[in-house]
């Protein structure tokens, strides 16, 4: 079992639709992190997060430190959205990568 | 742009033959880092550097060997692969390493494929 869990594995959202990727991770973790990964390959930063929540531009990352969740958010998506999104549980020595949720917005 | 930039982009290779990716970063940056990503697997960690010291080496194997001249600079030399190491290699740095929740800059990877 991986010690990150990402759902939904695969998503297609129309234009404009709101987009909830969840995160659960087993291990105690210093940050939790949510990445993006365009086709090509290249990966971006999007959060990095210990506690409560962010917000950049249409997207917005929470996490509940109790639960060992975390939900990354897309407010009114868009066709530039489709990517793949990682999430990953940083322990302050290692870190632990999910299997990334791809995600297709059409428009 | 991340400021972190990886050659060449695509590397097509036989298993006789020796290659090496390189990564470069202008990010003043002190810790580097290489990673294996293969289809429908979490990315896999294979070396961390911290200071140009090797600090990590997720028994990867001997046919995959790093090197770290300065902090700006990595490489990892690839020879006698097999076809199971096809797979995109992304190249990261951050912080110095155990700055506990630092960010992680990635490169665009190299795209390898062993024949």
């Amino acid at each position: 079992k991986n010690e990150v869990e990402q759902s939904p594995q695969n998503l297609t959202a129309q234009e404009g639709e709101f987009i909830t990727i969840n995160c659960s991770y087993s291990v105690g973790i210093s940050a939790l992190h949510w990445l993006q990964q365009h086709p090509g390959g290249g990966i971006v930063s999007l959060f990095m997060l210990s506690s409560g929540k962010k917000k950049h531009g249409r997207l917005i990352a929470t996490i509940n430190i109790q639960e060992k969740h975390s939900s990354l958010h897309i407010t009114a998506s868009h066709p530039r959205d489709s990517a793949v999104y990682i999430c990953a549980a940083n322990t302050g020595n290692q870190f632990y990568f999910g299997t990334g949720t791809s995600l297709t917005v059409i428009p | 742009e991340t400021g972190v930039t990886q050659t060449p982009r695509h590397l097509v290779m036989g298993m006789t033959n020796k290659k090496s990716l390189k990564c470069e970063q202008h990010l003043g940056h002190n810790a580097m880092y290489w990673y294996k990503q293969s289809a429908k697997k979490p990315l896999e960690l294979m070396f961390v550097y911290n200071f140009k010291e090797q600090t990590e080496n997720n028994s990867v194997p001997s046919r995959f060997s790093p090197e770290c001249p300065n902090s700006s600079h990595l490489f990892l030399h690839l020879h006698t692969l097999q076809p199971e190491d096809s797979a995109l290699y992304l190249c990261a740095s951050s912080h110095a390493r155990g700055a506990g929740g630092d960010t992680q800059y990635f490169g665009p990877g190299t795209r390898l494929t062993v024949l």
